[in-house]
């Protein structure tokens, strides 16, 4: 089975700090995502990676960046939290040979 | 515009009340139709994909059919367990590995 895991579900922080969310797959996979999902919006698609060190914009990639060094482990970071950033994140996988993404569990994050 | 809309955008049944959730989509060069459930604070769990139209699968209780304009689920028979979203998303040829997203339908099963 694939496993996406998150490294928090629940996170509370302030206005302006420096967040990071971390998402790691077991399954090899070569591509990533990063959603964010807002009641009456859906999922949107903030960053995604390809590869190692590769990255793409997402629809909303506005107030945040990304980071991949190791193939398994994909990081969003907020560099300055605001209130509007609260939100169910939500990190996604999927091989090269299937267009199948397969999601972890998410992050609910709530900035004051 | 390449659109995904799911209808209804709730629905509520009755244990053991059949029904079907409709996905219908406007986008050139379907290569994929995925479909999902969500249930609250979690992240989504995918169910099927279906590539072409006429393509039909099967699991339990939930079964997605596909033509050249939309996809329906259909429950059959449902049970309280089936409360949940269920979402739709599409890959189309040209979007890379990015998928274009529904809203969900929001399923109630009262017992």
């Amino acid at each position: 089975d694939v496993k996406v895991t998150q490294s928090s579900r629940y996170l509370v922080k302030r206005t302006g700090e420096k967040v990071f969310l971390e998402c790691v797959q077991d399954m090899d996979h070569e591509n990533m995502f990063w959603y964010r999902q807002d009641p009456g919006l859906g999922l949107r698609l903030i960053y995604f990676s390809y590869d190692v060190k590769m990255k793409e914009k997402g629809d909303i990639p506005e107030g945040y960046s990304v980071s991949r060094e190791k193939k398994e482990r994909f990081s969003l970071i907020l560099e300055s939290a605001s209130t509007n950033q609260t939100s169910m994140y939500l990190c996604a996988s999927i091989s090269s040979g299937t267009d199948t993404q397969y999601f972890g569990p998410g992050t609910r994050l709530t900035v004051l | 515009e390449d659109q995904v809309t799911q209808s209804p955008e709730a629905l509520r049944l009755q244990e053991g009340e059949s029904s079907s959730l409709n996905c219908s989509y406007t986008v050139s060069g379907l290569r994929g139709l995925f479909w999902y459930r969500q249930d609250p604070g979690k992240g989504p769990e995918f169910l099927f994909t279906l590539y072409s139209a006429g393509e039909e699968k099967e699991k339990e209780r939930l079964k997605a059919t596909l033509t050249k304009k939309e996809s329906f689920l259909h429950i059959t028979a449902p049970k309280p367990e089936d409360s949940a979203t269920y979402l739709c998303a599409v890959h189309h040829a040209g979007n890379n590995r990015k998928l274009i997203w529904g809203l969900g339908t929001s399923l109630a099963v009262n017992p």
